[in-house]
């Protein structure tokens, strides 16, 4: 069976304090791999896809990076404003267009 | 600006009623999708549908039915057979490179 696992489940940085959340996965024929930020009552809004092993995507304070078996979300100096659930998500050959997604990291960065 | 808009962003529901959650996309998507989120879960798949006039089972459909009768809009149904309906719900769209699109959500509280 296809699974997502985020590690770890809340986070607590403080400014400008880098760290990394990790998204483990099992599946058969990975298709890519999404990040998705979400805060409070809003829908997760898209990062980053990342396709193949060693591909690595930067946006401003974050990096995502991909192996075989698992991707991390690097983030450099965060800022109060980074506070978020970050949600991992692959696209796996057997599911098609359908997504499965990880639990999600709950990031919390203090001032 | 393109998106999907999800309404009402709240909705109480009482034992054994019926209730609808709207979802509308002017992204020119054909595929769109609807999604449960819990405390601590990913987001789990109720329907999809890839085209007008045809959806298909997620991985909970049950007690849910949805309709697909114009490209732009996706609405769900909570049905009373749906025995632990209070979620967060959401809707997506997607573009066959950027993953998905999702809507600000509707909270479904049963009263």
């Amino acid at each position: 069976e296809d699974q997502v696992t985020q590690s770890p489940e809340a986070l607590r940085l403080q400014e400008g304090e880098s760290s990394s959340l990790n998204c483990s996965y099992t599946v058969s024929g990975l298709r890519g791999l999404f990040w998705y930020r979400q805060d409070p009552g809003k829908g997760p809004e898209f990062l980053f896809t990342l396709y193949s092993a060693g591909e690595e995507k930067e946006k401003e304070r974050l990096k995502a990076t991909l192996t075989k078996k698992e991707s991390f979300l690097h983030i450099t100096a965060p800022k109060p404003e980074d506070s978020a659930t970050y949600l991992c998500a692959v696209q796996a050959g057997n599911y098609g267009q359908n997504f499965v997604f990880g639990p999600g990291t709950r990031l919390s960065v203090l001032p | 600006d393109g998106g999907i808009t999800q309404s009402p962003k709240y909705l109480f529901r009482k034992e054994g009623q019926n209730v609808t959650l709207s979802c509308e996309q002017n992204l020119n998507h054909d595929a769109m999708y609807w999604y449960r989120q819990d405390p601590g879960q990913g987001l789990r798949l109720i329907y999809y549908s890839q085209i007008v006039n045809d959806f298909q089972k997620g991985d909970i459909a049950e007690g849910y039915s949805v309709s697909r009768e114009k490209k732009e809009s996706f609405p769900l149904t909570v049905t009373s057979a749906q025995k632990n309906p209070t979620a967060f719900y959401l809707c997506a769209s997607r573009d066959p490179d950027y993953g998905y699109t999702f809507g600000s959500g509707t909270r479904l509280t049963v009263v």
